[in-house]
Parts: structure tokens; sequence; C-alpha cells
């Protein structure tokens, strides 16, 4: 099994800041996934992180928007840029070993 | 675009009776899997179907996926309050990502 880790657990921040969401694996991992959950919604994924190499972005979600930096295999981070109320939400990290494993999630308020 | 319809959106019963909750979808999956998630939690996998037709137990959990891989239940006998949270059903499809549903939220009162 692998046991994710996230920062912060939960924030307010104001329109136009900028948040960045760090994730940790206790294990090496290739592939991270970083996914929104949004009230009402199902989750749906941002990006794909790997390490050494850009990450691979989902349709409706572009890097200026939601920056990624994968380091290593057990760490990863995503930044929510230039927020608004629509990006009020909660954000998993994933990763894939046995099965899919998620992180307990950030959940962010933008005022 | 795959997408997967749960009913009913959200659920609260009395602790005891049994509920069933559906997952539905026009597409075909090569699996379905089922998640639970509690509040401040991630989602954490309970099952995963393959064949159709499969019929999965835990404890008092049973897990169906359709003939035609396009529709699973997850039916809860003798609920507890422990049970209470959003249940998630995610299909994939080859090599493709997971399609999530957007959950069934049950509450189960003592």
């Amino acid at each position: 099994s692998a046991v994710i880790s996230q920062k912060p657990s939960r924030d307010i921040c104001q329109r136009g800041t900028s948040l960045t969401i760090q994730c940790q694996v206790d294990s090496q991992v290739t592939m991270m996934f970083w996914y929104r959950q949004q009230p009402g919604q199902s989750l749906t994924l941002i990006a794909t992180a790997n390490q050494g190499s850009e990450a691979t972005y989902e349709s409706g979600f572009v890097i200026d928007k939601f920056p990624i930096s994968r380091p290593n295999l057990t760490f990863s981070t995503l930044t929510v840029s230039n927020m608004s109320p629509e990006d009020s939400s909660i954000y998993l990290c994933s990763v894939v070993g046995e099965t899919q494993y998620f992180g307990p999630g950030t959940r962010l308020l933008v005022l | 675009t795959q997408l997967l319809e749960q009913s009913p959106q959200f659920l609260s019963i009395q602790e005891g009776e049994n509920l069933t909750v559906y997952c539905n979808s026009s597409s075909v999956f090569s699996s379905l899997q089922w998640y639970r998630q509690e509040p401040g939690e991630g989602p954490v996998l309970l099952v995963t179907v393959v064949t159709g037709g499969e019929v999965k137990k835990l404890k008092r959990l049973t897990f169906q996926f359709g003939d035609a891989r396009k529709d699973s239940s997850l039916h809860i006998t003798a609920a507890q309050p422990g049970d209470t949270g959003l249940y998630l059903c995610a299909g994939a499809s080859g090599y493709s990502t997971l399609t999530f549903g957007k959950g069934t939220m049950l509450l189960v009162s003592p």
C-alpha cells in the first residue's frame, strides 16, 4: 500500500493569489496524479506528473493555471494560480500501486 | 466522453435498513471500481469488478457488475452509522484514466 500526505489540509485564499499544494508519498512511484473534486461534481483528473518530464494535462486544464513540479519519485506540487472563487474545491493527489491510492485532499476556499 | 451516472445523489436512512446505489453508463468499461470517501479523507478503494455479471461481497456490502459491463450496483445490508460516507464508482477503459461518477452521499443515523 501507499501512504500519501498532503499539505496544507485546507486553506482560505484571496482572489488573485496563488497556492501551492504539496504531495508526499512513502514510496517511489513513477506517476502521480492530481485531481479536483468540486462540490456535487465527479473527481476530475487535472494532470499526470512524471518525474523528469513535463506534466501531462487533461482537456480543460493548462500549465499556466496549474503548474506542477515533480522533483523526485516521492514528491510533487500543484500550484493553483491567480485563483478565483471557481477554483474552490478539494484537490487530491493520487498514485497507482496495487490499486489506486488517494491523499486526504486539500480543501481550498477562494474568497 | 464516457459518463457515469450515480443514483441516488443523496440517501439518508436509519440504522438497520438496506439500500442500493446504482452506477450507470452508456459506455462499456473493462473494469469498475467502488470507493468510499469519508469527510476529510481521500477516496478508499472498496472493490474492483472485472467480469460481466460478477458479484463480489465485502461483509455487508454486495457489488454487482452488469452483464454488459456498463453498469454496477452496490447493496448494503443492515446499514450502520459507520457506513456513512460518499460512495464513488469509477470506470476503467483500456489504458485511459478512470472516469468517476459524482457520488452518492450516504447518511446512516443511529
